[in-house]
């Protein structure tokens, strides 16, 4: 069954760190960019970062400022996203997702996205 | 960084009527769209990309229309099931990243 599982969400004080992590099954997963995209609660989607197939190259949204580090592990066919210094207004769904077509960007393949809420 | 500005806001609208969408970028983003439909408490879902070429699955009455600024999805006739938030999306070549409209709600009249 081709699919992405999230895990590692839940409640964290602001300042604190995170990690996120995205099982894929079903497809070859080192062949494919993969991408965290997020979803504040009421709004709309955001780009998080991105990661080539061989985890060569990441790309962070402008928001990012260094806190949150994406990575790779093709051998385990899993995703992580390591985030730092959360603030509240990081509190979103966390979708891993699928990148298809040049440079990855169209999302084919979503997970059903895992919650952060920052929050003291 | 580009905008995407998706009208209308709201669409309401029946089953069985045609469902017009509008996404406008702030500059020229050629050909590089996509639509997503998002229903209550579910993962989005690719509807179309490259402006006009339907994702695997997606019946046929949705299409995609548009180049350069100003891109279009339409649903020629609506079935409950398409009543859902809709995003525009759109990838710059460099960086690789991407950005998505605020969304058009459709919701049944």
């Amino acid at each position: 069954q081709v699919q992405l599982v999230e895990s590692g969400g839940g409640v964290v004080q602001p300042g604190r760190s995170l990690r996120l992590s995205c099982a894929a099954s079903g497809f070859f997963f080192g062949t494919y960019g993969m991408h965290w995209v997020r979803q504040a609660p009421g709004k709309g989607l955001e780009c998080v970062a991105v990661i080539w197939y061989d985890g060569s190259n990441k790309y962070y949204g402008d928001f990012v400022t260094g806190r949150f580090t994406i990575s790779r592990d093709n051998s385990k066919n899993t995703l992580y996203l390591h985030m730092d210094s959360l603030r509240a207004e990081d509190t979103a769904v966390y979708y891993c997702v699928r990148g298809t077509g040049h440079n990855y960007a169209y999302l084919d393949l979503w997970g059903r996205g895992t919650l952060v809420t920052v929050s003291s | 960084e580009i905008v995407l500005t998706q009208s209308p806001a709201t669409l309401s609208l029946s089953p069985g009527e045609r469902a017009t969408l509008s996404c406008r970028a702030s500059q020229s983003v050629s050909s590089y769209l996509a639509w997503y439909q998002q229903k209550p408490g579910q993962a989005p879902r690719l509807l179309i990309y490259d402006a006009s070429n339907r994702a695997t699955g997606i019946p046929a009455r949705f299409s995609g229309s548009g180049s350069g600024t100003d891109f279009t999805l339409t649903i020629s006739s609506l079935e409950p099931e398409d009543f859902a938030v809709y995003y525009c999306q759109q990838r710059s070549n460099w960086p690789p990243l991407y950005t998505f409209g605020q969304g058009t709600k459709l919701e049944i009249k």
